[in-house]
């Protein structure tokens, strides 16, 4: 497509409940990046991926957050048992390689009741 | 430990005056400066780069100024209109193979007609 593609974009989520967030990058596109964006603030690093291989995971807040890249393109965000201060909105981004221009996705809003 | 600094929390002008938002950075090894305007449920869109090596750099209605000794940089919008109206965000990348982006916590512009 012609740019990084997120579903879904909405998700409500009971407390405790696992869920899978996805990302499409721009094809071709050799670095995936994850970040966390809470309410009225910038976006925060989570995890980074060159290709199939995640590179940098020093982001991710717990152990409850796992995410994959198993074919160097399409990339999903995992949260087990999900609790209320995970809800934010999830960006992806990617881009040619790491040092160019990183092109996000409008994200996965995320609400845990 | 805040690694970029970002200010002011929100600006109004008046359509034509030129909002101006600074950021201020602590980390020497980063090497690549965004900046960011993010839409109401969208994802942040990269509207202007600086590397270190140069002072100003313009594109459009948007210039970035930057002062290496004083590590701080800022976005200026010439003849500002309201579908400016957005929060923007000033961003840093390291060099290396460290490739994430490290925001502030952006700037809430209005820009009244």
């Amino acid at each position: 497509g012609a740019g990084v593609s997120q579903s879904p974009r909405y998700k409500v989520a009971k407390r405790g409940q696992d869920v899978a967030l996805r990302c499409d990058p721009i094809s071709g596109h050799v670095s995936l990046f994850w970040y966390q964006q809470a309410l009225g603030q910038g976006p925060e690093f989570l995890t980074y991926f060159q290709n199939e291989a995640q590179l940098d995971k020093s982001g991710l807040p717990s152990d409850r957050f796992f995410a994959e890249r198993p074919e160097g393109s399409v990339s999903t965000l995992k949260i087990q048992r999900t609790q209320q201060e995970d809800s934010a909105v999830y960006l992806c981004a990617s881009s040619l390689r790491w040092a160019t221009e990183a092109f996000f996705g409008q994200g996965t809003r995320l609400t845990v009741v | 430990q805040q690694q970029v600094k970002q200010s002011p929390q929100s600006l109004i002008v008046q359509k034509g005056g030129i909002p101006i938002i600074n950021c201020a950075y602590e980390n020497t090894a980063f090497d690549y400066f965004p900046w960011y305007q993010q839409f109401p449920g969208k994802g942040p869109a990269l509207l202007i780069a600086i590397r270190p090596d140069v002072s100003e750099k313009k594109e459009g209605r948007f210039t970035i100024s930057f002062n290496k000794s004083a590590k701080q940089f800022s976005l200026h919008i010439m003849d500002s209109q309201p579908g400016d109206s957005a929060t923007y965000f000033c961003a840093a990348k390291g060099g290396g193979s460290q490739g994430n982006l490290i925001f502030g916590k952006g700037t809430k512009l209005s820009v009244k007609p």
